[in-house]
């Protein structure tokens, strides 16, 4: 079945330093790739996606590049702020069911100090 | 656009007792509803998918008595735990889809059962 991989937490980084939270993925078919972003007591925000190779996502300073070949989705942003400190999750949509059903990473936080 | 709320945000409830939380659309129709369940510092994990006006699909190790599911409109789905326990305790967490493609979540129910 599919499944989502990604890196364990907390990953702690002082502000302006680079970030790179990594992800890879097993899937049958061609799936969209995403990432969701959770802050404390909230439910999940879409930060990007992608839906093919090669395609690259960005959204708030935050990019990941669908790689087919590694089976990556790896997310980085230049220059983390104490706001970006959340629990950032990797996630795959296969619809081979028919629906789009989301498949999950464990999650990874990320705690940025001043 | 694309806008999912859930209703109430919070709720203690006694032991015994059922409880019901409401996920609605805001501004779109939703043909598919997701629930999900969120243990402290862990992943989402999919309870059930909805069809509006027919039965929900119960993952594997959910008890469909336990966590009622009702899609009775294009707009609004209902989570029912009924005899709720402690161990029910949880962040539960709706999302909706358009088209069967893209899921758009609610701001999540924290659930204390005492």
């Amino acid at each position: 079945g599919d499944s989502v991989t990604q890196m364990e937490g907390p990953v702690t980084l002082s502000e302006e330093a680079f970030l790179t939270i990594n992800c890879t993925y097993t899937a049958t078919g061609y799936p969209s790739l995403f990432w969701y972003v959770q802050y404390p007591g909230e439910g999940l925000q879409l930060l990007l996606k992608a839906t093919k190779a090669d395609d690259k996502g960005s959204n708030k300073g935050f990019e990941a590049t669908y790689r087919k070949e590694t089976t990556s989705f790896h997310l980085e942003k230049g220059s983390v702020q104490v706001s970006d400190s959340a629990v950032y999750f990797c996630a795959l949509s296969d619809q081979g069911s028919g629906y789009s059903t989301l498949t999950f990473g464990k999650g990874t936080m990320l705690l940025v100090s001043p | 656009g694309a806008v999912v709320s859930q209703h109430p945000s919070w709720v203690i409830c006694k032991s015994g007792t059922s409880v019901k939380i409401e996920c609605r659309s805001l501004d779109f129709q939703a043909t598919t509803m997701f629930w999900y369940r969120q243990f402290p510092k862990q992943s989402l994990m999919l309870m059930a998918t909805s069809n509006e006006g027919s039965k929900a699909t119960y993952e594997q190790g959910v008890e469909k008595d336990k966590f009622l599911i009702n899609h009775a409109s294009l707009t609004l789905s209902t989570l029912t735990v009924t005899s709720a326990h402690p161990e029910d305790s949880s962040f539960y967490i709706c999302s909706a889809s358009i088209r069967g493609y893209e899921q758009y979540f609610g701001p999540g129910t924290r659930l204390t059962v005492t």
